[in-house]
């Protein structure tokens, strides 16, 4: 069975400083994870994904995360925080081998706040 | 590319009518397509998975006589909400597979449906 745990229900910055938001799974395979960002009423964008390849794996609007095996983790970064950046974040986790296709599930999700 | 639509993105509807939902995937093939429900302030559940030209799979406590899915094509896949009450009331997002690799979804802007 997959989990994954989005260890923050909400998150506050300052714009113009950085954000960190949190991510941890359980997986009995290898599997592939992405985060996703949600603005209110909106459909959901891929900010980035990890498949086996580069663990530290680098998204659009200067999001980044790192693959840590070790500590089953998936942390989203970004150096400084824009007003833009204000959405809600899910981290997801798809099992290549859960009943024979793609499963996904999804995080609780992470409201970031951004200050000016 | 790999732009996912739904239609229509709002509909009000009485209770007691059935209500579709069509999602298109515009600029790839999507052999497997996805819905999922949203509660506010909650994160997504998956409700089935549908692959095209055959029945959809749908998670546990999901009801297949109440949620419809047709994946007439590649591009095309339809959620009929049967009967609908208010507690059907939701955030209907859609998301296809295709490209970007098996274990990448790509969603639609979701679909708010309001049952009164």
């Amino acid at each position: 069975a997959q989990s994954v745990t989005q260890l923050d229900s909400h998150v506050s910055v300052s714009e113009g400083t950085p954000v960190l938001l949190r991510c941890n799974y359980s997986s009995s395979y290898s599997p592939s994870l992405f985060w996703y960002v949600q603005h209110p009423n909106k459909g959901l964008q891929l900010l980035l994904k990890y498949t086996s390849a580069a663990t530290l794996v680098k998204g659009i609007n200067g999001f980044e995360a790192e693959f840590k095996k070790s500590e089953t983790s998936f942390h989203l970064t970004k150096p400084s925080a824009h007003m833009s950046d204000a959405a809600e974040y899910f981290c997801v986790v798809s099992d290549p081998n859960s009943g024979g296709y793609q499963k996904v599930t999804f995080g609780t999700g992470t409201k970031l706040q951004v200050i000016p | 590319g790999a732009v996912v639509s739904q239609h229509p993105s709002w509909v009000i509807c009485k209770s007691g009518t059935s209500v579709k939902i069509e999602c298109r995937s515009l600029d790839f093939q999507a052999t497997t397509m996805f819905w999922y429900r949203q509660f506010p302030k909650q994160s997504l559940m998956l409700m089935a998975t549908s692959n095209e030209g055959s029945k959809a799979t749908y998670e546990q406590g999901v009801e297949k006589d109440k949620f419809l899915i047709n994946h007439a094509s590649l591009t095309l896949s339809t959620l009929t909400v049967t009967s609908a009450h208010p507690e059907d009331s939701s955030f209907y997002i859609c998301s296809a597979r295709g490209v970007g690799g098996p274990e990448t979804q790509y969603f639609g802007p979701g679909t708010r449906l309001l049952v009164l």
